[in-house]
């Protein structure tokens, strides 16, 4: 059973389109994450979300925005999108501290988006 | 500006012995810390982490060291197995159920 899934796995597409990409926890996670692995391999954090709270990464363009239809899903919809938006995207999920014992996170296994 | 650095961007290591892999953060806020392992094709997985009021975690052929005066972390595989190659990740965040900020990745490559 995959504990967080993403699909789809590779995406290309020209620039201007728009896409989405989907991700699915059954871990009951309390919230989910979208991460941007760049050229130097960095991943960097572009949205948190739980059910009472959506943070942004300021850095990140508005033609990015996450979108959840429940607690157990984070879609990623991307506008317009340019050459520089190329990149393998991962979706996370992870449980809130409890005890403060941490589990840290549960990745995805990564969309890889190339812009032509 | 990046909070969390692992200047090594590879290692290369024989079979049996020790791989030693560093990690230097900046952000004094941080007190919680992790190391990621990374397959190609795979999102990262969890492998160990550790806190501030720790300065050493021990689980099996992994140990993380935490040096809070030199703002250093190390994770030490010892032995090292092929099946240890892959990219590990070191993360950290200012309270343990807090955002994660990710260093760049080490490329560890354990030799037969």
């Amino acid at each position: 059973d995959t504990a967080v899934s993403q699909t789809p796995k590779y995406l290309v597409t020209q620039m201007g389109n728009d896409k989405s990409i989907k991700c699915e926890q059954n871990l009951g996670h309390d919230t989910m994450y979208w991460y941007k692995q760049d050229s130097k391999k960095f991943l960097k954090i572009m949205f948190s979300y739980n059910n009472k709270e959506l943070i942004i990464n300021e850095t990140v363009p508005n033609r990015f925005s996450p979108k959840s239809p429940d607690k157990a899903h984070l879609n990623l919809h991307i506008n317009s999108l340019e050459l520089g938006d190329s990149a393998v995207y991962f979706c996370a999920s992870s449980q809130e501290v409890q005890g403060g014992i941490a589990y840290g996170y549960t990745f995805g296994s990564g969309t890889r988006l190339t812009v032509v | 500006d990046q909070q969390v650095k692992q200047n090594s961007p590879s290692l290369s290591v024989q079979e049996g012995r020790i791989s030693i892999l560093n990690c230097d953060y900046t952000n004094s806020m941080f007190d919680y810390f992790l190391w990621y392992k990374k397959y190609p094709a795979e999102g990262p997985t969890f492998l160990i982490s550790i806190s501030s009021i720790k300065d050493k975690n021990e689980d099996g052929r992994f140990t993380v060291f935490l040096n809070k005066s030199a703002k250093h972390l190390s994770l030490h595989i010892v032995p090292s197995q092929p099946g240890d190659s892959a990219v590990y990740f070191c993360a950290a965040s200012a309270g343990a159920g807090n955002m994660l900020t990710f260093g760049g990745g080490t490329r560890l490559m354990v030799k037969p």
